[in-house]
């Protein structure tokens, strides 16, 4: 089946650094990929849809200044949070598709402690 | 506006038991999907549904688009079914929205 994996697994980082997350997509080529974060008990929230080669599309609310997306291949998408702070804590997932089919495939999550 | 309903938040119940999950919706979509997210934080896809019913070993999955509802069902439940199980809608104006989920825990 299609498989999804996210690296690093989890980091523990200082306030104020940026921290890049990846995700591949491994036997398949996902043409949309998107970004989730989790907080504790509490369910998951879309941060962004992208595309390949195109800008990502975030959700209201999210800052897309903070949270930069890149999209540049069919299989690999990264997720940088830029001057990481502790509010910033967080599980962090994603998932992608392939052409216009609604099943997504998840990646494992990245679990992120900002100190 | 578009909503999603899941009940219940918790449940708890003993190995065998059968487990119903529910999930509402307030306008038209397109697709709904069920996900189960483990206590480590990995997400599963189980089911994506648009009309009908889906079976996968214990796993059904039914949905009515009058009723504007589905539901998930575990037969012959057992402890590592013990998860969270998630209900996310797609609607017709592309906007997916996520169910609160339901913990399960269920007792050997």
């Amino acid at each position: 089946g299609a498989v999804v994996s996210q690296h690093p697994s989890w980091v523990i980082c200082k306030s104020g650094t940026s921290v890049k997350i990846e995700c591949r997509s491994l036997d398949f080529q996902a043409t949309t990929m998107f970004w989730y974060r989790q907080f504790p008990k509490q369910s998951l929230m879309l941060m962004a849809t992208s595309n390949e080669g195109s800008k990502a599309t975030y959700e209201q609310g999210v800052e897309k200044d903070k949270f930069l997306i890149n999209h540049a291949s069919l299989t690999l998408s990264t997720l940088t949070v830029t001057s990481a702070h502790p509010e910033d804590s967080s599980f962090y997932i994603c998932s992608a598709r392939t052409g216009l089919q609604e099943t997504q495939y998840f990646g494992p999550g990245t679990r992120l402690l900002v100190l | 506006k578009n909503e999603v309903e899941q009940s219940p938040q918790n449940l708890t119940a003993q190995e065998g038991e059968f487990i119903t999950i529910n999930c509402s919706y307030s306008v038209g979509i397109s697709a709904l999907h069920w996900l189960q997210q483990h206590p480590g934080g990995g997400i599963v896809s189980l089911f994506m549904l648009s009309s009908g019913k889906k079976k996968h070993g214990r796993l059904i999955a039914t949905i009515n688009i009058q009723e504007k509802h589905s539901s998930l069902h575990i037969t012959a439940s057992h402890p590592r079914d013990s998860a969270v199980y998630i209900c996310a809608v797609r609607f017709f104006n592309y906007q997916l929205i996520w169910g609160a989920g339901t913990k399960l825990i269920i007792k050997p």
